[in-house]
């Protein structure tokens, strides 16, 4: 079967960093995805990871070890705009292959 | 920006009827998808679709659902006979390469409430 574990919820404040584990259980694997999802709208993509290590885009980065089934999100410089969910989603094999969501981080910026 | 545009943004039906989603992908993309996500839960994969076939489904993709492009530029998403556990926010998406390596693109969603 499929699992994929994110916290439910953290909070940090305005100005920090912060850390968002995702933990993967899949058949097979060809992509890690991470998504921010406002209340109310669609997911937006952030990152994508399909061979180890960081890969940081502006204040975003994401790290994957492909070994221990693990990815987390890194958000630096938090500003208040970044509170929204934030979904861990996993590919499990190549082709057009659907990805599997995660039940998501609730995340809150706090001054 | 090129975005997925769908219709309606929110839709009430009433159990057992039918109703039919609208969805316009970005002009360029391949490849379609529906998703589902039941309030306060995951989002969850329901058909891909490409080359005017669908390419995979899920188990709640029952003979219930049906997908068609029916022109170039629309893609809908019909529920046949709506149940109440239907009611979910739906979620078009389309990618230029195949399996999305670079993140799909999702349309705002249209909230379907079944009473």
């Amino acid at each position: 079967g499929q699992n994929i574990d994110q916290p439910t919820e953290m909070t940090a404040t305005e100005g920090a960093i912060v850390q968002i584990n995702c933990t993967y259980q899949t058949s097979g694997f060809n992509g890690l995805f991470w998504y921010q999802q406002h209340a109310g709208e669609a997911p937006t993509f952030l990152s994508y990871n399909v061979l180890d290590g960081l890969e940081e885009k502006g204040r975003f980065s994401s790290f994957l070890s492909r070994s221990k089934g693990y990815s987390y999100l890194l958000l630096k410089e938090l500003q208040m705009k970044d509170s929204a969910s934030y979904l861990c989603a996993v590919r499990d094999h190549s082709g057009n292959t659907p990805l599997v969501f995660g039940k998501g981080t609730r995340l809150s910026v706090i001054a | 920006e090129p975005e997925v545009t769908q219709t309606p943004s929110h839709q009430v039906t009433q159990m057992g009827q039918e109703v039919i989603l609208r969805c316009v992908p970005i002009s360029n993309h391949l490849y379609f998808y529906w998703y589902r996500q039941i309030l306060g839960q995951k989002v969850e994969f329901l058909v891909s679709f490409y080359n005017n076939e669908i390419s995979e489904k899920s188990e709640i993709f029952d003979d219930q659902f049906s997908v068609e492009r029916p022109d170039g530029s629309n893609f809908t998403l019909k529920i046949r006979s709506t149940k109440l556990e239907d009611s979910a926010m739906y979620f078009c998406a389309s990618s230029e390469r195949q399996g999305g390596d670079y993140g799909y693109t999702f349309g705002s969603g249209t909230r379907l409430t079944v009473v």
